[in-house]
């Protein structure tokens, strides 16, 4: 059980910003909030993951809200490569257990 | 080199056979992991070793037997395996250092079809 929830699909279109949301309104202080996305016929790949701060690298920025109840990954130019299923999950810092929430559909559209 | 390498790519064993999924990796980490994923659903987590050590199982049935010879092998061993386990079988692996984990790495899978 990721404990988390995501709407079950999205479009977008290309060149837009995509913001993906998670709801974790069970989160503890400890857990870590991590994205992963599942492009067709390969296996989940790491994107991003945050404790409290917003966080950024070459692939997305993760905004995480003050009462970290939330969050949203945003990607900031979609194009039709990020089309993928994402996955928002929350793991006990220290914790090896990686469990996936049911994700979210992605479809950009050219 | 940031691959997690599984064999083979594709299965087909009937019912009463014994087989083996392989995963290997040479980055390094400690911690592997075995997910099952069927279609249109999210992967589900199996089993977790950290350190070489089985630390986590979902309650997996025991017909599914991991094993994790050293730090860069991971093997799931499958017997006496029932139609419903056919699906894609991911193998992954993690950094674990300083109580802390990292992002993990999949592999393409082992798409597994029981007859």
């Amino acid at each position: 059980d990721a404990k988390t929830t995501q709407p079950n699909s999205m479009e977008s279109n290309e060149e837009e910003p995509v913001h993906l949301p998670c709801n974790h309104s069970t989160i503890s202080g400890t857990d870590y909030i991590h994205w992963y996305r599942q492009l067709p016929s390969q296996g989940p790949e790491y994107v991003i993951h945050g404790l409290t701060s917003n966080v950024n690298n070459r692939m997305a920025s993760l905004a995480i809200a003050e009462d970290r109840k939330s969050s949203t990954l945003i990607l900031h130019r979609a194009t039709l490569r990020d089309a993928a299923v994402y996955y928002c999950s929350r793991i006990q810092g220290g914790s090896e257990k990686l469990v996936f929430g049911k994700g979210t559909k992605l479809t950009v559209n050219p | 080199d940031t691959e997690v390498t599984q064999t083979p790519k594709h299965l087909v064993m009937g019912m009463t056979n014994k087989k083996s999924l392989k995963c290997e990796q040479h980055m390094g980490h400690r911690a592997m992991y075995w997910y099952k994923q069927k279609a249109k659903k999210p992967p589900e987590l199996m089993f977790v070793y950290s350190y070489e050590k089985l630390s986590i199982n979902e309650s997996v049935p025991s017909r599914f037997s991991p094993e994790c010879p050293n730090s860069s092998l991971l093997n799931l061993h499958l017997h006496a395996l029932q139609p419903e386990d056919s699906a894609l079988y991911l193998c992954a692996s993690s950094q674990v250092g300083q109580g802390l984990y990292t992002e993990a790495f999949f592999g393409q899978g082992t798409r597994l079809t029981v007859v």
